[in-house]
């Protein structure tokens, strides 16, 4: 079963926008990750932000963390047109092994 | 960063017929692969968690037989459809844990994918 569900599942901005997706989970998690696909490619590795961890930066990206409610956000500040692509989080379970597990995604779309 | 490929980046083939897909770790040994499916739109799926020198380990639902996964070295990993179906048609997906990283040990490398079309 699903572990994190993407919110939008639809996002559309011009460029310059700022970007925000969340994702919420079920169970307890070791750590969360975001990854994103270009339209049919393999998955590229964005960010990963461990359960003790609140914030963290990387480039123009954010990604937050809020154990207690069991959802994370990425923002992608100042969006390029380069930027399109589908946006997963990944997360992995407290306990559990390494394989993380997939949500359904947000495709982003940014018009230039 | 770690590289991973998968040959071939599409194929269409016949009903019935087998297609064989393989994933390397260009710069990186692999102990453990992972296949992936891809449905348009749809999220990853796991099909097998792939054991260099063992036996992979299939998710529920996967079947041993259709989809067979051979990881013999280090480096490789291949997965064969047998008697391919048009239902098989999909994006498959590999990836790779660098079993030597001292980084972050639970990031994986993910291939490009394979298309798989079955007529």
């Amino acid at each position: 079963s699903q572990q994190g569900e993407e919110d939008p599942q639809a996002l559309s901005i011009q460029e310059g926008e700022n970007a925000t997706m969340n994702c919420s989970y079920k169970t307890s998690i070791n750590n969360l990750q975001w990854y994103r696909q270009n339209s049919g490619r393999g998955l590229v590795h964005l960010i990963l932000i461990r359960s003790n961890e609140r914030e963290k930066h990387s480039g123009r990206l954010r990604v937050t963390l809020d154990t207690s409610k069991k959802s994370s956000s990425l923002l992608i500040t100042a969006s390029r047109a380069a930027d399109t692509a589908s946006y997963f989080c990944a997360t992995r379970r407290s306990g559990g092994s390494y394989i993380p597990t997939f949500g359904r995604g947000t495709s982003l779309i940014v018009h230039p | 960063g770690a590289v991973v490929s998968q040959h071939p980046s599409w194929v269409i083939c016949k009903s019935g017929t087998s297609v064989k897909i393989e994933c390397r770790s260009l710069d990186f040994q692999a102990t453990t692969m992972f296949w992936y499916r891809q449905f348009p739109k749809q999220s990853l799926m796991l099909m097998a968690t792939s054991n260099e020198g063992s036996k992979a380990t299939y998710e529920q639902g996967v079947e041993k037989d259709k989809f067979l996964i051979n990881h013999a070295s280090l480096t490789l990993s291949t997965l064969t459809v047998t008697s391919a179906h048009p239902e098989d048609s999909s994006f498959y997906i590999c990836s790779a844990r660098d079993s030597g990283a001292s980084g972050i040990a639970d990031t994986q490398y993910f291939g490009p994918g394979t298309r798989l079309t079955v007529l």
